[in-house]
């Protein structure tokens, strides 16, 4: 069955950097897309960005822009996704899910296990 | 960017009772040269990754029950659960894939009465 299998829950300081990672199984990696979303404490969904996994290419949300990156080894059918300059606002469960195959960001499913990463000095 | 703004914030339900979920976007999620509304919903339970209810606005996801359904057009949607039972406590939310980024409503939080 489809599977997306998140790393670990981290504790970071102000001004680091995080690296998510996203194991997916049970279907052809490069023919699907990987989105990643957020969800802070007692709040709501926030998109942070895509990633097509069979050419690479990747959009982000202009809210993350110049401090996220979202990778891929396809040997591996493994996602990245990297946070820089990580402030308190930050912690949060992060999310990855797989597209839908088309090719352009549309709906999640389905969705990893989440990754929390709390922010504190 | 697109708002999604979803109504009520929580609703209380009685176990066998209709469930109507209601979501507006800021612009129309109509695209005219295929008919189609980019719009998805999902569930959330506690303690649990969203998933999957309703793309196209209509079309459930594999393995959704009959009882969830998704209508609206263009500016304006519903989610309906037409029996409400004791799993479908959860946080319902809307989303736009019509244009990135990506965007999310703010949730309806349903219970039971």
């Amino acid at each position: 069955q489809v599977q997306l299998v998140q790393s670990g829950a981290e504790v970071k300081s102000p001004g680091a950097s995080v690296k998510i990672s996203c194991k997916a199984s049970g279907y052809i990696f490069t023919t699907y897309d990987i989105q990643w979303a957020r969800q802070a404490p007692g709040q709501g969904l926030e998109w942070m960005g895509w990633i097509n996994a069979g050419n690479g290419n990747t959009k982000y949300s202009q809210n993350f822009q110049d401090r996220v990156t979202i990778t891929r080894d396809s040997s591996a059918t493994t996602v990245y996704l990297q946070l820089r300059s990580l402030r308190s606002e930050d912690t949060a469960t992060y999310y990855c899910a797989r597209g839908d195959g088309s090719g352009y960001p549309r709906w999640f499913d389905p969705w990893g296990q989440g990754t929390l990463v709390t922010v504190s000095s | 960017d697109f708002v999604m703004t979803q109504s009520p914030d929580s609703l209380a339900v009685s176990l066998g009772e209709r469930a109507t979920i209601n979501c507006k976007s800021s612009q129309t999620l109509l695209f005219d040269s295929n008919n189609k509304n980019y719009l998805a919903w999902y569930q959330q339970k506690p303690g649990q990754a969203p998933k999957l209810l309703i793309y196209w606005a209509s079309t459930r996801a594999s393995g959704v029950p009959g009882r969830f359904s998704g209508s609206g057009s263009a500016t304006d949607f519903t989610l309906t659960i037409s029996s409400l039972q004791p799993e479908d406590v959860a946080v319902y939310y809307c989303q736009q894939y019509y244009r990135p980024p990506l965007t999310f409503g703010g949730g309806t939080k349903v219970e039971i009465k």
